[in-house]
Order: structure tokens, then sequence, then C-alpha cells
């Protein structure tokens, strides 16, 4: 079964700075991984995805994501924060080629600083 | 194009009452998936449909059922509804088998609230 667990249910950083949101995943086959954002009474946006092609994936709105397998870890990266950034981030697994079965972490409330 | 549509936006129920709710995918997509998200939680899958057949299944009980249709449309049943059944469902359509894209596109939800 794959699982995925997102450190942090909330995070503040100041407008400009670094935003670093964190994701650990547990997988018994290689995983394909996803970090999707949710603003307010909205559905889901994905953000990116790896599908275990380049370990360092970069997504819309200048968020990257890199996937490091010793680490069993997906974390989110943007090098300067953005109001607009303010959301809920969700990171999200799914099993191998034949199941679309994603399994979401309990999200992250990211709050922008001005 | 336009994207995964969903209806009604809200809807207010009472315990023990059924409810129906639709999906309309992407044009092309043939992959319907249906999850459920309750307040301040990541969302939960319920159900995959591909080709009109039930391809997945999540840990919900028999009260919740779903079916697609020829065009690919798609309905979520919840009978007997509980309190707890209160939340957000969202429905996300992909290309399936199709593409290796691995992308679900998430329509904006159906605010479910049980009274």
């Amino acid at each position: 079964a794959q699982s995925v667990t997102q450190l942090g249910s909330h995070v503040s950083v100041s407008e400009g700075a670094l935003v670093l949101l964190r994701c650990n995943y547990s997988s018994s086959v290689p995983p394909y991984l996803f970090w999707y954002v949710q603003y307010p009474n909205q559905g889901l946006q994905l953000l990116l995805k790896y599908t275990s092609a380049a370990t360092l994936v970069k997504g819309i709105n200048g968020f990257e994501a890199e996937f490091k397998k010793s680490e069993t870890s997906f974390h989110l990266t943007k090098p300067s924060a953005h109001m607009s950034d303010a959301a809920e981030y969700f990171c999200a697994v799914r099993g191998s080629f034949g199941n679309e079965k994603l399994t979401f972490g309990t999200g992250t409330r990211l709050t922008i600083i001005p | 194009d336009a994207g995964v549509t969903q209806s009604p936006t809200h809807l207010i129920k009472t315990r023990g009452q059924h409810v129906t709710l639709r999906c309309s995918p992407i044009s092309g997509h043939k992959s319907v998936s249906w999850y459920q998200q309750v307040l301040g939680q990541g969302p939960q899958f319920i159900f995959q449909y591909y080709e009109k057949e039930e391809r997945g299944r999540g840990n919900f009980p028999d009260r919740f059922s779903a079916r697609q249709f020829p065009n690919y449309s798609s309905e979520l049943n919840v009978n007997a509804l509980l309190l707890g059944d209160s939340a957000l469902y969202l429905c996300a359509s992909s290309l399936g088998w199709q593409g290796a894209t691995w992308e679900q596109y998430f329509g904006p939800g159906t605010r479910l609230t049980v009274t």
C-alpha cells in the first residue's frame, strides 16, 4: 500500500522568502508522486508530477520538487513566495500502472506574510 | 476547452435521505474517479470507472455507489445519508489506459451538507 506524510499542517513564510513544503512517501512499488494546490472553495489543481523520469521536476507557478529515493521524500519548493501562493497544498501518491487511485496527505496550509 | 464539471455546486440534505451527484469529464477522457474531502483533510478515494466498468473502490460502505454512462459522464449515489457524509465530493477525469500522462483533472466539487 502507498501512503504519504506531509510534515507541518501550517506553514507561514514572508513574501519573497523560500517556500518549502515537506512530503515523505511510503510505497512497495516505484511511486508516482504529485503535488496539488487547492484554493478556497475550489477543486484541486495539479502543480507537478514525478513519473520516474527526471528526479527534479518543474511545475507551474515557479514550483519544483525533487524526488529523493534514499530519503523517500518529494518536497515542494519555490524560491520566492508570492501572495497568490496562499492556499492548501496536497502531496499524493499513485500506485503502478493500471491503478488510478490517488492517496493524499493531510495537506499543508501555506500562509504568506506581507 | 471545458474542464471537469460537477453538479450541483451545493446541496443540503437530511439524515436518511438519498443524494445523486453528477460529473462530466473533459472531452476525450474515459476515466472518472470520485473522492470525498472532509473539512480539514485530504481527499479520500471512493471509486474509479473506466469505459463504464468499475476499476477501483475505496474503503467506503455499500451506501455509496456509482456508475458511468456511455458518454463517460458519471453519477455518485449515496443512500441513507449520515451526518458524517457531509463533505466536498470531487470528481476527477483522465485519459485512463489510453495514455500515460498520469494526470487526473479535478472538478470544482459538490459541497454536501447533511443536517
